[in-house]
């Protein structure tokens, strides 16, 4: 079944300006990953956070964690054309394999 | 470089012939997963292996069925595929315990005509 929910559905930013999108969950995890899906693609990890984490970096990307809350966020800052594509946020709990959220589609306009 | 490769790309198959889709890594993972993904939608897990250890969703169809021969290699069977089987089908690998995400194939994209 489907763990979490994203938001928003879809995204159209202009280069250069930062994109941010959400993710909820409903079960106590162990750790939240974002992978990105080019169109017509496999899915590429981009970055995971443990549950004791609450905010990782990697090169343009930012995921925050609040376990609270149940929800993380990824921000992608100076976007690119080249970051068009669907992310999407999954979790890993207990021996289960990752639960896939519903995916944001990102359009960054040159 | 370590991959996972999913053969083929495309798959067109007629409604209720059998079709096999194939997977195979060179990272000497210990779990494998197949995935489904219908069109903008989340893919949903319809199976996985630990080692040798098959774990069914409880929802996957009984017209899915899998196969394991080795460590390397996993396949998806479709016994009867129909229509709403259409989808992209996804294989992806992974260590256990390791936090590095999972890897996954490029996909095939099934057509059921």
């Amino acid at each position: 079944s489907q763990q979490g929910e994203e938001d928003p559905q879809a995204l159209s930013i202009q280069e250069g300006e930062n994109a941010t999108m959400n993710c909820s969950y409903k079960t106590s995890i162990n750790n939240l990953q974002w992978y990105r899906q080019n169109s017509g693609r496999g899915l590429v990890h981009l970055i995971l956070i443990r549950s004791n984490e609450r905010e990782k970096h990697s090169g343009r990307l930012r995921v925050t964690l609040d376990t609270s809350k149940k929800s993380s966020s990824l921000l992608i800052t100076a976007s690119r054309a080249a970051d068009t594509a669907s992310y999407f946020c999954a979790t890993e709990a207990g021996r289960r394999a990752l639960t896939f959220g519903s995916g944001t589609r990102l359009q960054v306009q040159p | 470089d370590a991959m996972v490769i999913q053969n083929p790309r495309y798959q067109v198959t007629q409604f209720g012939k059998p079709v096999t889709l194939s997977c195979s890594q060179t990272l000497n993972h210990n779990v494998m997963y197949w995935y489904q993904q219908k069109s903008s939608q989340a893919p949903k897990l319809l199976f996985h292996y630990y080692d040798k250890d098959f774990n069914n969703e409880a929802d996957t169809p009984d017209n899915f069925q899998s196969r394991r021969p080795n460590t390397s290699f996993c396949f998806l069977d479709i016994r009867s595929p129909g229509l709403g089987d259409a989808a992209m089908y996804l294989c992806a690998t992974s260590e256990t315990g390791a936090l590095y995400g999972y890897t996954f194939g490029s996909g095939t994209r099934l057509t059921v005509v």
